[in-house]
């Protein structure tokens, strides 16, 4: 079983456009997180949300929306898209207070042309 | 911002060799973890060691870390062609947002058979 699963893997795109990214994890976590990682492969915190709360959201255009329907899901939803949105996109979840480590899912790898 | 920097950017060795990557960083943490990423996949958590700790062990991983010079070593010995990866720092510092991992930008990693 698939611990953190993010759908799709590939998304090519025209700019303008509407696009959205889902995220699910089955290990009981309390806390979900959206990161981008760029073509340099640096990863930066875009969202995090714990219990239907965002707690974090790091100068990322309000474009970019985060969805939660409930703590197993964290979905990204990204309006009018732009060339320099093109990147990987990676969900993870964690326990909030146990400054333990994230589990990953295998990223969504999104091209805007 | 990036809280972690790499260093070496990128890293060649033959197999058997060991590889030590280090990871400097800026604030106080609670803890500093290192993840694996291979191409096109997600990061996987490797080891995590507290801030209370100095040097952890986890069969072939060998982690230090130097809380008075915000640094830190991941060693690998008797590496092997499956090694091949990028190797990422992470700091976990607590706010009261809860904790949040921030990404170093990573040392690519190959190991030539």
């Amino acid at each position: 079983d698939t611990a953190v699963s993010q759908t799709p893997k590939y998304l090519v795109t025209q700019m303008g456009n509407d696009k959205s990214i889902k995220c699910e994890q089955n290990l009981g976590h309390d806390t979900m997180y959206w990161y981008k990682q760029d073509s340099k492969k640096f990863l930066k915190i875009m969202f995090s949300y714990n219990n239907k709360e965002l707690i974090i959201n790091e100068t990322v255009p309000n474009r970019f929306s985060p969805k939660s329907p409930d703590k197993a899901h964290l979905n990204l939803h990204i309006n009018s898209l732009e060339l320099g949105d093109s990147a990987v996109y990676f969900c993870a979840s964690s326990y909030r207070d146990s400054g333990g480590s994230y589990t990953f899912g295998s990223g969504t790898r999104l091209t805007v042309v | 911002s990036q809280q972690g920097e790499e260093d070496p950017q990128a890293l060649s060795i033959q197999e058997g060799e060991n590889a030590t990557m280090n990871c400097s960083y800026k604030t106080s943490i609670n803890n500093l973890q290192w993840y694996r990423q291979n191409s096109g996949r997600g990061l996987v958590h490797l080891i995590l060691i507290r801030s209370n700790e100095r040097e952890k062990h986890s069969g072939r991983l060998r982690v230090t870390l130097d809380t008075s010079k915000k640094s830190s070593s991941l060693l690998i010995t008797a590496s092997r062609a499956a090694d091949t990866a990028s190797y990422f720092c992470a700091t976990d510092a607590y706010n009261n947002a809860g904790n949040m991992l921030t990404f170093g930008g990573g040392t690519r990693l190959m190991v030539k058979p």
